[in-house]
């Protein structure tokens, strides 16, 4: 089955404890994103890659860092996560990166951090 | 400026018929694409229907028709015959060509309730 797949789904942290999200796609796909969602702030992008070893910045990257050192692999890391990154994540993936393709999500991963 | 605007914070419709969610999109870009997608309460995102900003007809999948008015710069979501499990939100998104990130674009969403 064609899917993106994020671990874990739920989260419990502390601040300043890092952490790793895992992102893993079956399509071969060269685009992957991670947005996070807020109440009321809707989905926001925090990263993007165009394909292995290209990433940039999305809207909201403070706090992040990400890695792209296989295709099917997005990891989202939090090196000293804080209460202000308490959110859903999304890890999404395209099979190209012109407009007329959509993102297939993750199930997404409800971290909160105390 | 937003780029995606849905001013439908919450609908209701009694099942078996049908809604309109609306969307309208703000671009400069001739080439784009506009997306619905639908979040249950278990917090998945679940792809609907896409309009290609070439598509010369209406997008159809099933009970999802998007209405594309392009010269209004409107997508709206028609969901026929509206079922119990059709209760969710649902985010009307945009993604654009040129030389940019590419991001896909969403609005703030509108809360659909099915009432049976």
């Amino acid at each position: 089955e064609a899917q993106v797949t994020q671990n874990p789904r739920y989260l419990i942290t502390v601040t300043g404890k890092k952490l790793t999200v895992t992102c893993s796609q079956n399509m071969n796909h060269e685009y992957m994103s991670w947005y996070r969602q807020d109440p009321g702030l809707g989905l926001r992008q925090i990263y993007y890659s165009m394909n292995v070893e290209v990433t940039d910045k999305g809207d909201v990257p403070e706090g992040y860092k990400v890695s792209r050192k296989e295709k099917r692999n997005f990891p989202l890391i939090l090196e000293s996560p804080s209460p202000n990154q308490t959110s859903l994540y999304f890890c999404a993936s395209s099979s190209a990166w012109t407009p007329f393709y959509g993102y297939t999500f993750g199930s997404g991963t409800r971290l909160t951090v105390v | 400026a937003q780029k995606i605007t849905q001013t439908q914070p919450g609908m209701f419709v009694q099942e078996k018929e049908a809604v309109t969610l609306d969307c309208t999109y703000d671009t400069s870009d001739p080439s784009y694409g506009l997306f619905w997608y639908k979040q249950p309460s278990s917090g998945e995102m679940i792809f609907l229907i896409y309009q290609g900003s070439y598509d010369q007809q209406n997008a159809t999948e099933g009970r999802y028709s998007l209405n594309f008015q392009k010269a209004r710069k409107s997508a709206n979501l028609v969901i026929s015959a509206s079922q119990l499990g059709d209760s969710a939100m649902y985010f009307c998104a945009m993604r654009e060509g040129g030389t940019g990130r590419r991001a896909l674009t969403f609005g703030s969403g509108t809360r659909l309730q099915v009432q049976p």
